[in-house]
């Protein structure tokens, strides 16, 4: 059964600064993966979807990475504003019925 | 844009009342999902649908059903609502296929009490 890790849970940082988010999930056998934003209260936007065969994707100020045969992601976000401020979630598709399992997120805050 | 659009931004119900949720997308997709998600444990899928009048059972299927008479609108059925289903549902929806993106609704905040 697929599983999927979000690390760290929460992470708080100042203005300006870059970060990482990190992702693992336990199956390498996956379609997919695709990264989520979700404010308080809200349904989820997606942010970047990484294709098997793909290292990397980028919009903007992110950039997620992927390692299938390690059963990694990354998501880098630069610059890091206010606005930014949201729970973040990766999901990975796989399986025969094209499921997608997801990790329980990290809770990003950027303090003015 | 996609548009998933659920019904009903906020709900409360009472303990064993029938509660339909119902969730309509507008770019012709096949997959449709409904999802739960609750403090510590995340999203769990309920039910999905790959086209109309199919579908399958999720991880947590247990007190829903669910129904997908028109390709566009999936709704969720709480048969008879119990305070465990107090929770956040979220409907997304997908094409068919390995690569490809899904797009979710802005959820339904539903209680029952």
């Amino acid at each position: 059964k697929q599983e999927v890790t979000q690390i760290p849970a929460a992470l708080s940082v100042p203005e300006g600064e870059n970060l990482v988010l990190n992702c693992s999930f336990t199956d390498s056998a996956i379609y997919n993966l695709q990264w989520f934003r979700q404010d308080p209260g809200k349904g989820l936007t997606s942010l970047l979807l990484i294709q098997s065969s793909q290292r990397e994707q980028t919009s903007g100020r992110l950039n997620a990475s992927l390692d299938k045969s390690s059963g990694r992601s990354t998501l880098y976000i630069a610059a890091s504003q206010p606005g930014d401020s949201a729970t973040y979630l990766c999901a990975v598709m796989g399986g025969s019925n094209y499921k997608l399992t997801f990790g329980k997120g990290t809770l990003l805050t950027v303090n003015p | 844009d996609v548009k998933v659009t659920q019904s009903s931004r906020y709900l409360v119900k009472r303990t064993g009342e029938k509660v339909f949720l119902e969730c309509v997308q507008d770019m012709d997709h096949e997959n449709m999902f409904w999802y739960r998600q609750d403090p510590g444990l995340g999203l769990r899928l309920i039910y999905f649908s790959y086209d109309v009048k199919m579908k399958e059972k999720g991880d947590i299927p247990e007190g829903y059903s669910v129904s997908r008479e028109k390709k566009e609108r999936f709704s969720l059925i709480l048969e008879s609502a119990s305070t465990n289903q107090t929770s956040m549902y979220l409907c997304a929806s997908s094409f068919p296929g390995a690569n490809t993106e899904a797009f979710f609704g802005q959820g339904t905040r539903l209680t029952v009490v």
